[in-house]
């Protein structure tokens, strides 16, 4: 049962133009979102997550949009850049707010490539 | 930021030894380690949560015999595959979290361990 999805295994953008991906989460009770960047035979790198308390965080050229009656969400990245190639992972916590760390389930990630 | 280390970075073995990987985070504390491995081009699955002081929880379908997990300190905690064979190959990566801030639940990531058993 794979709680969080990551339909699109690839996207390709050109350079200066806005990356968007995105994930749907199954799970009601994920309270807290985090999206990772990772290059192959490298840790994920952390880019940047959002409480169920807001629908929208921004960071820079990154922007997370969270729709809970949809459970859905996604990332922005505006604009875009070569460096950007990469594969993005969502990741959903649940009861994050609680006293005890929620663990993270990841989607299948989505390939990045951005083309100069 | 916080930084997290991961030792071995690759390690070749022979059928039926050990493994021994070490995760370590570098400037924080963490109480909670968490130990990950991923197939190729599959997602990142869960193994084991690593809490300092007690025993790991293991993910469903995790044999925790198998997979020997220690946190001995708030830094350091280490993930041994006893009696490799080659179906344990894969990439194994650990997440350490440092201490919760308010509605923050960020989890850092080593560079990952290649393992490779013949």
């Amino acid at each position: 049962d794979q709680q969080v999805k990551q339909n699109s295994p690839s996207l390709s953008v050109q350079e200066g133009r806005i990356s968007i991906l995105n994930c749907d989460y199954t799970n009601s009770m994920f309270d807290y979102f985090l999206w990772y960047k990772k290059y192959p035979a490298e840790g994920p790198t952390f880019l940047i997550s959002i409480s169920s308390i807001k629908d929208k965080n921004e960071d820079g050229r990154f922007t997370v949009f969270l729709n809970k009656s949809a459970k859905h969400l996604s990332l922005h990245i505006v604009p875009s850049q070569p460096g950007d190639s990469a594969v993005y992972f969502c990741a959903a916590a649940a009861n994050a707010g609680g006293t005890s760390y929620g663990k993270l389930t990841f989607g299948q990630g989505t390939i990045l490539t951005v083309h100069p | 930021g916080a930084v997290v280390s991961q030792h071995p970075s690759w390690v070749i073995c022979k059928s039926g030894t050990s493994v021994k990987i070490e995760c370590r985070s570098l400037d924080f504390q963490a109480t909670t380690m968490f130990w990950y491995r991923q197939f190729p081009k599959q997602s990142l699955m869960l193994m084991a949560t690593s809490n300092e002081g007690s025993k790991a929880t293991y993910e469903q379908g995790v044999e925790k015999d198998k997979f020997l997990i220690n946190h001995a300190s708030l830094t350091l905690s280490t993930l041994t595959v006893t009696s490799a064979h080659p179906e344990d190959s894969s990439f194994y990566i650990c997440s350490a979290s440092p201490a919760r801030l308010a509605g923050e639940e960020t989890q850092y990531f080593g560079p990952g361990t290649r393992l490779l058993v013949l």
